[in-house]
């Protein structure tokens, strides 16, 4: 039973390119979160999804960046013309749906890394 | 804005000692308050659920205690080793089913 599957695991960039995160889910959870990790600091929440539907984004910045989670496929986290500052961990975790199971904890990807030059 | 804080931002511990860290969290619209493991180079594991006020979880030397009406859980460690080097996390859930993270306790057990 595979876990959260985050790839690649190591991503660079340069400053104004693409940046695309993607996070498999483990199965049978149909909640994905994004979590950011910038450098000394601890996990700061972007966005809650659910197949087709963002559930909440309050955690993500207004420009560039675009979270989906498609009926089919992996979660992507798209970074667009990115900058140095966006140079992070990204880590993804997935989860029952809430309400059906409060108790259930988040299970996390190793996440990417990624690096903007 | 929600606000999770946790306290000590990092301790150090001869092997032996007992230990404890805080979270702090607010008390509306709880719903449940996670403990989590962070041991470099991996990720983020699970330790703790909690949900009701008054809440007491163990699972082998660690525990933790929850009060919601105050807006606080504590994390206990009974005689620390080094494999119990980590950060450790709480995350906070409200009723929007997001969870949002403290800083992070880093823990150091030195043998």
């Amino acid at each position: 039973n595979a876990g959260v599957m985050q790839n690649p695991r190591h991503l660079v960039r340069r400053r104004g390119q693409e940046a695309r995160l993607r996070c498999s889910p483990m199965k049978g959870h149909s909640h994905v979160y994004w979590y950011r990790q910038l450098p000394e600091e601890g996990l700061k929440f972007m966005v809650y999804l659910q197949k087709e539907n963002i559930i909440d984004e309050s955690g993500m910045p207004k420009e560039r960046f675009s979270a989906e989670f498609p009926k089919e496929g992996p979660s992507i986290l798209r970074i667009q013309q990115v900058v140095r500052g966006d140079s992070a961990a990204y880590f993804c975790a997935s989860s029952p749906p809430r309400t059906q199971s409060w108790n259930s904890p988040l299970h996390f990807g190793n996440g990417t890394r990624l690096t903007v030059t | 804005i929600l606000n999770v804080e946790q306290s000590p931002q990092s301790l150090h511990v001869q092997e032996g000692d007992s230990t404890n860290f805080t979270c702090s969290f607010p008390s509306s619209n709880f719903y449940a308050l996670h403990w989590y493991r962070w041991e470099t180079a991996k990720s983020p594991e699970a330790l703790f659920v909690m949900t009701l006020n008054g809440d007491e979880k163990k699972k082998g030397r660690i525990s933790a205690t929850l009060n919601t009406k105050e807006g606080y859980s504590y994390l206990y460690i009974k005689g620390s080793q080094p494999e119990d080097s980590a950060t450790y996390l709480c995350a906070f859930a409200s009723n929007t089913g997001k969870l949002i993270f403290g800083q992070g306790t880093t823990l150091q057990v030195k043998p």
